[in-house]
């Protein structure tokens, strides 16, 4: 079974501050991990995903994610906050192999002060 | 990448009428689509898997003879909400995919019911 917790449900930072998301999950089987970013009223858009291979992975907007298999973490950061980033984000869990059901976390709603 | 459209991307009903809700991936074949819904300020609930030619599965809690899933061909799948009510008003998101591939989302159906 996979699960996944996102530690803060609301998280604020201030314009060009170091933008830190966190991500935990659970998984049986080895993971494909993902980030979504949502903004009001639309849809998901994917900012990054692991499946396999560098465990350090690059995103749009200038977002990355490390996948820490020791640690079970898979957190979203980017180094400078922009106006545009205030979203909600949802990190996301899948077993590929094994139904390929993504499960999705709680939400961190990301507020970006001027 | 891949795309997934859903169509209508609003919808406004009376209670005790039926709703569908289509799903379609535009450029390539889906095996499996899943369907979600995300209440206001949550994070999104799977509600069920729907394998091209055969019965949907349902996660636990969601009635199936409520919640009616179609998924004729691989490039359609359909949700039908039968009898809705008020408290069925939420997101309704799809994601497509094939075996051991990555899912991709729709940008999401939003149902109110009056």
């Amino acid at each position: 079974a996979q699960s996944v917790t996102q530690l803060g449900s609301h998280v604020s930072v201030s314009e060009g501050a170091l933008v830190l998301l966190r991500c935990n999950y659970s998984s049986s089987v080895p993971p494909y991990l993902f980030w979504y970013v949502q903004y009001p009223n639309q849809g998901l858009q994917l900012l990054l995903k692991y499946t396999t291979g560098a465990t350090l992975v690059k995103g749009i907007n200038g977002f990355e994610a490390e996948f820490k298999k020791s640690e079970t973490s898979f957190h979203l950061t980017k180094p400078s906050a922009h106006m545009s980033d205030a979203a909600e984000y949802f990190c996301a869990v899948s077993a590929p192999f094994t139904g390929n059901q993504f499960y999705f976390g709680t939400g961190t709603s990301l507020t970006v002060i001027p | 990448g891949a795309v997934v459209s859903q169509h209508p991307s609003w919808v406004i009903c009376k209670s005790g009428t039926s709703v569908k809700i289509e799903c379609r991936s535009l450029d390539f074949q889906a095996t499996t689509m899943f369907w979600y819904r995300q209440f206001p300020k949550q994070s999104l609930m799977l509600m069920a898997t729907s394998n091209e030619g055969s019965k949907a599965t349902y996660e636990q809690g969601v009635e199936k003879d409520k919640f009616l899933i179609n998924h004729a061909s691989l490039t359609l799948s359909t949700l039908t909400v039968t009898s809705a009510h008020p408290e069925d008003s939420s997101f309704y998101i799809c994601s497509a995919g094939r075996i051991q591939e990555t899912q991709y989302f729709g940008p999401g159906t939003r149902l109110l019911v009056l």
